[in-house]
Order: structure tokens, then sequence, then C-alpha cells
């Protein structure tokens, strides 16, 4: 079965300095893997995926994720934080067999210090 | 313009009532989903509708009925409201593949009291 694991509830980090959001996979056969970000009170936004090819996806918002096979990770980064990146973020995988029903890691909760 | 909207943002209602939330979506997208959030922000797939019907169900109370009267159209109807439905209720939708990213409605905040 396919899985995301996230293994931090809170992150910390200072304005200006580079942030990791961790996520793990646990998948059969090739991964797609997806990152979403939910602002207080709203929905959940798409920032960026990995099909195949090259390990370093750039996404929405300066947003970028290294799929790294070895480690079955993909981790959310971003070289300089801003305060507005303070939210919530879900990594994501989709089922492989019921079209792309989603199964959501517990999510990581940033909260970017000014 | 809104790619996915749901009425109403909040609901707030007693235990036993009967409520409807709806979902449109203008993306022109074949698959429309629910979700729950609960308190902890955890998000469950409830069910699934590809070109209006029903792909998947998770174990969820036959209380809730999904309903869609097209493609770019999902409701939920609740019926016999319980105090442990109170979360946040998401509609979304995407195109049937697995490489295709979700869109998410605002969502519907549901208390029940």
């Amino acid at each position: 079965a396919q899985s995301v694991a996230q293994p931090e509830d809170q992150v910390n980090v200072a304005e200006g300095n580079p942030l990791t959001v961790k996520c793990t996979y646990s998948v059969s056969g090739n991964p797609y893997l997806f990152w979403y970000v939910q602002y207080p009170n709203r929905g959940l936004q798409f920032l960026l995926k990995y099909i195949t090819g090259d390990n370093l996806v750039k996404g929405s918002y300066g947003f970028e994720a290294e799929f790294n096979k070895s480690q079955t990770s993909f981790h959310l980064k971003k070289p300089s934080a801003l305060v507005s990146d303070s939210a919530l973020y879900f990594c994501a995988v989709p089922s492989s067999n019921t079209g792309n029903q989603f199964y959501f890691g517990t999510g990581t909760s940033l909260t970017v210090i000014p | 313009d809104t790619a996915v909207s749901q009425t109403p943002k909040y609901l707030v209602t007693q235990m036993g009532n009967d409520k409807s939330i709806k979902c449109e979506q203008n993306l022109g997208h074949d698959t429309m989903y629910w979700y729950k959030q609960d308190s902890k922000k955890f998000l469950k797939i409830m069910f699934s509708y590809n070109n209006k019907e029903l792909i998947i169900n998770e174990t969820v109370p036959n209380r809730f009925s999904p309903k869609s009267p097209d493609k770019a159209h999902l409701n939920l109807h609740i019926n016999s409201l319980e105090l442990g439905d109170s979360a946040v209720y998401f509609c979304a939708s995407s195109l049937r593949t697995p490489a295709g990213e979700q869109f998410f409605g605002p969502g519907t905040r549901l208390t029940v009291l």
C-alpha cells in the first residue's frame, strides 16, 4: 500500500534561514509524490510534484523538493524562509490502483519567526 | 473565477439534523472528492466520483451520502448529524490520472451542537 510519513509535527525556523520539511514514502513501483500547503482557514494548494526525471523539483513560491530514492525521501525545501510561509504542509502520494486517490501525510506545521 | 467552490463556508446545527454541503468545479475535471479534516488536521478521503460514478467509498457511516448530478458538481448530504461529525469538509477535483494534482475548495466548517 502507498503511504507517506511526516516525522515532524512542528518546524520552527527564523526568517531568512533555509527551511526543510521532511517526508518519507513507501510505495510500490515508481513513486508520484506531491506537496501541498494549507494556509489558515483555507483549502489545500498544490505546491509541486515529482513524476519522473530530475530529482530536484521546483514549485510555487520558491519551494523545491528533492527526491531521494535510496532514502525514500521527498523533503520540501526553501533557501530563505519568509514569515508568509508559515502554514501547514502536507506530503501526499496517489493510490496505485484507484485512480488518483491521495494518501496524505499527517501534516507539518511550519512557523517562520520574524 | 473560483476553481472549486463550496457552500456554505460555515454550518452550525443541532444533533440529529440533516444538512447538505454543495461543491462545484469549473476546471473541466472528471473526478471529484470529499475529504474530512479533523481537529488534529488529519485529512482523510471520504468519497471519490469519476464522471458521476462512485469510485471510492472509504469507511464512512451511511449517514453520509454523496450525490453527483453532473461532472462539475458533487454534493454531500449528511443525515442524523452527530457530535463527531464536527470537522472541516473539503471538496476537491482533478483529472483522473496518478500524476494529476488535486484542486481544493475553501472548506466547510461543520459544527454539531
